[in-house]
């Protein structure tokens, strides 16, 4: 089975530019979580979705981020403009809800903001 | 609020050495996840073990082991006759029963030499 799936794996872009990072969670989960790694500030949780609502954005820098899950299927995780401190690894994960808590993490896509 | 400590930020060891990897929580809660991820050189990060506040016995995994202990609130990971390919940055994390964030430690760097 496939896991999850993010794209692109690396990014590089100019700072002011707009930056959309893909997610397709494992089928059947109904969770979906963006992390945030950074050396200064490790792990961090950004937003997480159940059954495509957002339920915790709280992790979210400012207004500059916004994601979205328009289906099950796919999430998006945007920033306009990026800025270099914004330049990290971004994790998606996925579980199931009514289950154990185990969250499944995509590859992460390593973003640079030159 | 909840708080993972991982104390220990890098660890060497030879191959066939045992090591202990620690991990000390904090919660107000009664019912809670720990878990232990992996992450290897390529980065992406890898579920080990997930482990809920009502049972405390101890996990084997062929040469992996959990040792938790509510009563110092620890959930310690021990790597038997470790590897070369057990070098990774070894994170434990935990969730809140009800909550789904995931707080994770700071994570901490093992290598295992030949």
């Amino acid at each position: 089975d496939a896991g999850v799936i993010q794209s692109p794996r690396h990014e590089v872009t100019e700072m002011g530019q707009e930056v959309t990072l893909r997610c397709k969670p494992i089928s059947g989960h109904n969770s979906l979580f963006w992390y945030r790694q950074t050396m200064m500030r490790g792990l961090e949780l950004l937003i997480y979705f159940n059954n495509n609502v957002p339920i915790d954005d709280s992790g979210m820098p400012e207004d500059r981020f916004s994601a979205k899950m328009p289906n099950a299927s796919f999430s998006t995780l945007k920033i306009q403009p990026s800025e270099p401190r914004d330049s990290a690894v971004y994790f998606c994960a996925s579980s199931l809800r009514d289950r154990t808590y185990e969250q499944y993490f995509g590859p992460g896509t390593r973003l640079t903001v030159t | 609020a909840q708080k993972v400590t991982q104390a220990q930020t890098e660890i060497s060891v030879v191959e066939k050495e045992d090591v202990t990897l620690d991990c000390v929580y904090e919660t107000r809660d009664t019912t809670y996840y720990l878990f232990w991820y992996k992450q290897p050189p390529s980065g992406e990060l890898v579920f080990l073990i997930r482990r809920n506040s009502f049972d405390e016995q101890n996990e084997i995994s062929g040469r992996y082991s959990w040792n938790f202990q509510k009563s110092t609130s620890s959930f310690n990971f021990t790597i038997t006759a470790s590897q070369v390919v057990d070098s990774a940055v070894y994170f434990c994390a935990l969730s809140e029963a009800g909550f789904q964030k995931l707080v994770f430690g700071t994570g901490t760097r093992l290598l295992v030499s030949p």
